[in-house]
């Protein structure tokens, strides 16, 4: 498809449990973040990658989460041992470069921990 | 600390009539500022931007402010229609402030266009 494409659509999980989401980015986007938003809020950065450099890690609220990336295709947003303050739309976002908004983002992975 | 911020929740317009959907912002090295559109259940979607170095930046009925002396931006929607329902947010980015073209995000603007 055209756009960012994410999976699962929606994660129920216990707490304690790891989970792991997914993002397509759009063909030839070089950049990719990952930004969740709890209920009533903004959304929040998580980290973001360019290309090959090291990934932008500083909005990872714990080191419970991390992130990976193949080259400049699909990433993974790793969520280890879950709890109910996880619960949140995780949206990942792609755009050509890092420096030239605008981002375009996929429909998100809702995400419930009981 | 919210560096992009929304104050209105919520806002209600007739049809037709003009809706401004306002947005302030703390960080003076913010270079680039975007409105996004969001229906429930998607991904938001881009609307319009504007750079720092302009002051309006019009898209058919969409039309963006910036002020930069007030550190303040608005969307204007001109006529509304019933399909522009949706929460709207203000984001904004130091594209060359070493924060990677990172997005900042309000809180949001419920816009609801009575037919």
């Amino acid at each position: 498809g055209a756009g960012v494409s994410q999976s699962p659509s929606n994660k129920v999980t216990e707490k304690g449990k790891d989970v792991e989401l997914r993002c397509d980015p759009i063909s030839g986007h070089t950049a990719l973040y990952w930004y969740r938003q709890r209920l009533g809020q903004g959304l929040e950065f998580l980290i973001y990658f360019q290309g090959n450099s090291a990934p932008d890690k500083s909005g990872l609220p714990s080191d419970r989460f991390s992130a990976e990336r193949t080259g400049e295709s699909v990433s993974t947003l790793t969520i280890q041992r879950t709890q109910q303050e996880d619960s949140a739309v995780y949206l990942c976002a792609s755009t050509i470069s890092g420096i030239l908004p605008p981002q375009y983002f996929g429909p998100g992975t809702r995400l419930t921990v009981l | 600390d919210q560096q992009v911020k929304q104050n209105s929740p919520s806002l209600s317009v007739q049809e037709g009539r003009i809706s401004i959907l306002n947005c302030d912002y703390t960080n003076s090295m913010f270079d680039y500022f975007l409105w996004y559109k969001k229906y429930p259940a998607e991904g938001p979607t881009f609307l319009i931007s504007i750079s720092s170095i302009k002051d309006k930046n019009e898209d058919g009925r969409f039309t963006v402010f910036l002020n930069k002396s007030a550190k303040h931006l608005s969307l204007h929607i001109v006529p509304s229609q019933p399909g522009d329902s949706a929460v709207y947010f203000c984001a904004a980015s130091a594209r060359y402030g070493g924060s990677q073209g990172n997005l900042i995000f309000g809180k949001g603007t419920k816009l609801s266009v009575k037919p």
